[in-house]
């Protein structure tokens, strides 16, 4: 999982296999979570996302699940290949609706990499 | 994300230079973001604006200034440049609507000797 300091968390993996991401989120007030994935000398690149009223979502081979009791959010990536090697954050959005500030914490990051 | 451009991509400058980086988006968003990545840590913000006429400060705005010229263009300025500025800072925009992912430029790597 994430966590604060200089030493990203790693996960390595083989290609194929099924990788998933943690990340403990603080603000309980947060409804509207997203995840980014950031190659070397690219910005970070928009994943998939998911609201509060969710507990999970769906996508092309990625799934974000969110359990707000324990306030941990979490990123499956079905059969990964070695493109999907790359950092990943998590972002949190403190409010999503009505008078949504529109920015976002984001996670230290969690290092991927996917051997061939 | 093609549709955020920032400029330079790379730039080498001494302590002291006032230095502008500039953002130019062709999303139609009203939101616009610059945050500051050092490594090993995450995304920062340092300034965002939601609309023309709206400018605010983020986490970790002293040192920096920033000015909305158009609902397309956010420019981020080093008054005085200073050697731990040295970072990657990134531009990124969002729709005005809430809960809406933020989309962002390749970055301006930014070395302050």
């Amino acid at each position: 999982g994430e966590s604060v300091g200089l030493h990203l968390p790693t996960l390595s993996v083989q290609e194929g296999d099924n990788s998933i991401i943690n990340c403990a989120y603080s603000n309980s007030a947060s409804d509207y979570f997203i995840w980014y994935k950031q190659e070397s000398g690219k910005g970070p690149q928009f994943i998939i996302d998911i609201r509060s009223n969710m507990d999970k979502r769906q996508g092309q081979r990625v799934t974000v699940l969110l359990n707000k009791t324990v306030k941990h959010l979490s990123l499956q990536i079905a059969a990964t290949q070695p493109g999907d090697s790359a950092v990943y954050f998590c972002a949190e959005n403190p409010k999503a609706g009505g008078t949504s500030y529109g920015k976002l914490t984001f996670g230290q990051g969690t290092i991927l990499t996917v051997h061939p | 994300d093609a549709d955020v451009t920032q400029t330079p991509r790379n730039r080498i400058t001494k302590t002291g230079k006032r230095i502008m980086l500039e953002c130019s988006q062709t999303k139609g968003h009203d939101r616009m973001y610059w945050y500051r990545q050092d490594p090993g840590l995450g995304l920062r913000l340092i300034y965002y604006s939601f609309d023309v006429k709206d400018i605010n400060k983020g986490e970790i705005s002293d040192g920096y200034s920033v000015s909305r010229q158009a609902q397309a263009k956010f420019s981020l300025s080093l008054e005085s440049a200073i050697p731990n500025q040295t970072a990657l800072y990134f531009c990124a925009t969002s729709d005005l609507a809430g809960g809406q992912p933020q989309h962002f430029g390749d970055g301006t790597r930014l070395s302050i000797l």
